[in-house]
């Protein structure tokens, strides 16, 4: 069984610039999220899809941080601008279904780490 | 209220000793403690997880204990190796909610 995909795997941006993400879940996975993980932290949920719709973006900074899931399947994190406090690990996870209906497994990419000068 | 508490912060260990990361937490409506497992460059996977109604869960080397009362749990890595040098998250869940991580242990374990 193939695992979470991400790309790309580094990426060193300019403050104020812009940047994306794509993740691709494991095939049949309805949930997915996305997780910011700054050096000597643990990873702090952005925002949580069931299917193609969000479900919780409460600690998504909307000012600068998009993202979406188009047909359920692939997702994208964009930060427009970026400022030099996201520079961090940013992972991709996904599960059968959201955890708070079942404690189905959470299985992580091996993220992109987001460097911002 | 919604954090998870872990230390040490990092821990150094020789080959064959029992590295021990405790983990404390305050909502008392977490009900699901996941350990989870993160080597350089990868994704945290799944290690171990305990629900609060037994006290201590073995899969293998490792060991879940839990202190419902004391709101604490803590992993044990029995005959630890080189091998298990890495990163270790704990989580805490409640229904209908999203998962909460501590801060992370970064254990080196020297042969």
């Amino acid at each position: 069984e193939a695992g979470v995909a991400q790309s790309p795997r580094y990426k060193i941006i300019e403050k104020r610039q812009s940047v994306a993400f794509w993740c691709n879940p494991i095939s049949g996975h309805a949930t997915l999220y996305w997780y910011q993980q700054i050096l000597g932290q643990g990873p702090k949920l952005l925002i949580q899809f069931q299917n193609n719709g969000v479900v919780d973006d409460s600690q998504l900074p909307k000012d600068r941080f998009s993202a979406e899931r188009l047909k359920g399947v692939d997702s994208t994190l964009k930060i427009q601008p970026a400022k030099l406090e996201d520079s961090a690990v940013y992972l991709c996870a996904s599960s059968l279904s959201s955890p708070g209906l079942a404690r189905n497994e959470q299985f992580f990419g091996p993220g992109t780490r987001l460097t911002v000068l | 209220q919604q954090q998870v508490k872990q230390s040490p912060q990092s821990l150094i260990v020789q080959k064959g000793g029992i590295p021990i990361i405790n983990c404390a937490y305050e909502n008392t409506a977490f009900d699901y403690f996941p350990w989870y497992q993160q080597f350089p460059g990868k994704g945290p996977a799944l290690l171990i997880a305990i629900r609060p109604d037994v006290s201590e869960k073995k899969e293998g080397r490792f060991t879940i204990s839990f202190n419902k009362s004391a709101k604490q749990f803590s992993l044990h890595i029995m005959d630890s190796q080189p091998g298990d040098s890495a990163t270790y998250f704990c989580a805490a869940l409640a229904y209908g909610q999203n998962f909460v991580f501590g801060p992370g242990t970064r254990l080196s374990v020297l042969p």
